[in-house]
């Protein structure tokens, strides 16, 4: 059952700007991961983020989690045209076996 | 540097055919996970193991079974494929412990048609 939900579907942007991305999610959580993919390929672990934690940062990728409002944010700052991918946001509910994916948000960065 | 891989990237196959798709992870992860993606539908599980010879039931295991006789090799089998089973399928596998679910490594997918 899907659990995290993407914001926007779609994100179109020029290089060097910045890309925000949101997910929320309905249940309790311990912890939350960010993956992106490739057209067509697996996906890649981005950051994970506990419950515990507000703000996460790895390189030009900042996460920010708010559990009262149950949701997380993924700020790619700078943008690069190899950033193009589709983003995930997965969640860790506990007593549930695997993580949850999202639909994603797939992000365009044109040169 | 750490591994999944799937044995084939692209497959077509006929309705009715048995169907295997092969993971093999170098990382000596006890987890393994079988999903498949399709457009709007985002990530979906189908099956995971926990550990040799044991499988467990995801979201959507109907018309899939798994096979897991050795640790680093988990297969997913579609014993008579349908054309509703095209899809991307992807295999995962994770290290348990550490007390909270860590990260997935994936590998890089088996786009399946079925004619």
């Amino acid at each position: 059952s899907q659990q995290g939900e993407e914001d926007p579907q779609a994100l179109s942007i020029q290089e060097g700007e910045n890309a925000t991305m949101n997910c929320s999610y309905k249940t309790s959580i311990n912890n939350l991961q960010w993956y992106r993919q490739n057209s067509g390929r697996g996906l890649v672990h981005l950051i994970l983020i506990r419950s515990n934690e507000r703000e996460k940062h790895s390189g030009r990728l900042r996460v920010t989690l708010d559990t009262s409002k149950k949701s997380s944010s993924l700020l790619i700052t700078a943008s690069r045209a190899a950033d193009t991918a589709s983003y995930f946001c997965a969640t860790d509910v506990s007593g549930y076996s695997t993580l949850t994916f999202g639909k994603g948000t797939m992000l365009l960065v044109s040169p | 540097d750490v591994k999944v891989t799937q044995s084939s990237r692209y497959l077509v196959k006929r309705t009715g055919e048995k169907v295997f798709l092969e993971c093999v992870q170098d990382m000596d992860h006890e987890n393994m996970f079988w999903y498949r993606q399709d457009p709007g539908l985002g990530l979906r599980l189908i099956y995971f193991s926990y550990d040799v010879k044991m499988k467990e039931k995801g979201d959507i295991p109907e018309g899939y079974s798994v096979s897991r006789e050795k640790k680093e090799r988990f297969s997913l089998i579609l014993e008579s494929a349908s054309t509703n089973q095209t899809s991307m399928y992807l295999c995962a596998s994770r290290h348990p412990g550490r007390g909270f679910f860590g990260e997935l490594f994936f590998g890089e997918g088996s786009r399946l048609t079925v004619l």
